[in-house]
């Protein structure tokens, strides 16, 4: 079976610094793998994804995450936050088989 | 805006009536999905269409219906229901299964 963790059910961090928002998986298989953000009352939004290729992804907003194989990792960062990044986070694996599977998510909170 | 289009937003309903749920997607796609999230259990995969065929049922209940009369629409429709069942039902599509997906906005539905 394949599943999701974020460890972090809450990460705080001062507006201009760097966020991590932590994120492993277990699936058989290769991994397709995902980030998305929920503002408040809203759906979720595609942030990026990780096929093959380059370890590094690059998505919107200035959000990256880096794909690490050996420790089965998929953490979320972007290099200065922003208030308005203040939102919850969802990662979440996929197989070719095409299940989906999300983590309980991660509520991001950036103070000015 | 995705593309993915919820209605109604809101839905306040008895525990003896029936309503349905509508999601309408304007991209093309080839799979759809119903999702609940609560605040319990963040994001739950309850339904997949690819293709009008439904390819998955997690084990909800038979309270909860599904009709995907065609590519772009899908229906849930709700009977019966327990107030446990109020909660944010999301709709989203994806291009293929297992792809990333598009949400709607979402409709809140309170059971009393």
């Amino acid at each position: 079976a394949q599943s999701v963790a974020q460890p972090e059910d809450q990460v705080n961090v001062a507006e201009g610094n760097p966020l991590t928002v932590k994120c492993t998986y277990s699936v058989s298989g290769n991994p397709y793998l995902f980030w998305y953000v929920q503002y408040p009352n809203r759906g979720l939004q595609f942030l990026l994804k990780y096929i093959t290729g380059d370890n590094l992804v690059k998505g919107s907003y200035g959000f990256e995450a880096e794909f690490n194989k050996s420790q089965t990792s998929f953490h979320l960062k972007k290099p200065s936050a922003l208030v308005s990044d203040s939102a919850l986070y969802f990662c979440a694996v996929t197989t070719n088989a095409g299940k989906s599977t999300f983590g309980d998510g991660t509520t991001l909170t950036v103070k000015p | 805006e995705t593309g993915v289009t919820q209605t109604p937003r809101h839905l306040v309903m008895g525990m003896t009536n029936k309503k349905s749920l509508k999601c309408e997607q304007h991209l093309g796609h080839n799979a759809m999905y119903w999702y609940k999230q609560s605040a319990k259990k963040p994001l739950e995969l309850m339904f997949v269409y690819s293709l009008e065929e439904r390819v998955e049922n997690n084990s909800v209940p038979s309270r909860f219906s599904p009709e995907c009369p065609n590519s772009s629409h899908l229906f849930l429709h709700l009977h019966t229901l327990q107030p446990e069942d109020s909660a944010l039902y999301l709709c989203a599509s994806s291009q293929m299964i297992g792809q990333e997906a598009f949400f709607g906005q979402g409709t809140r539905l309170t059971v009393v």
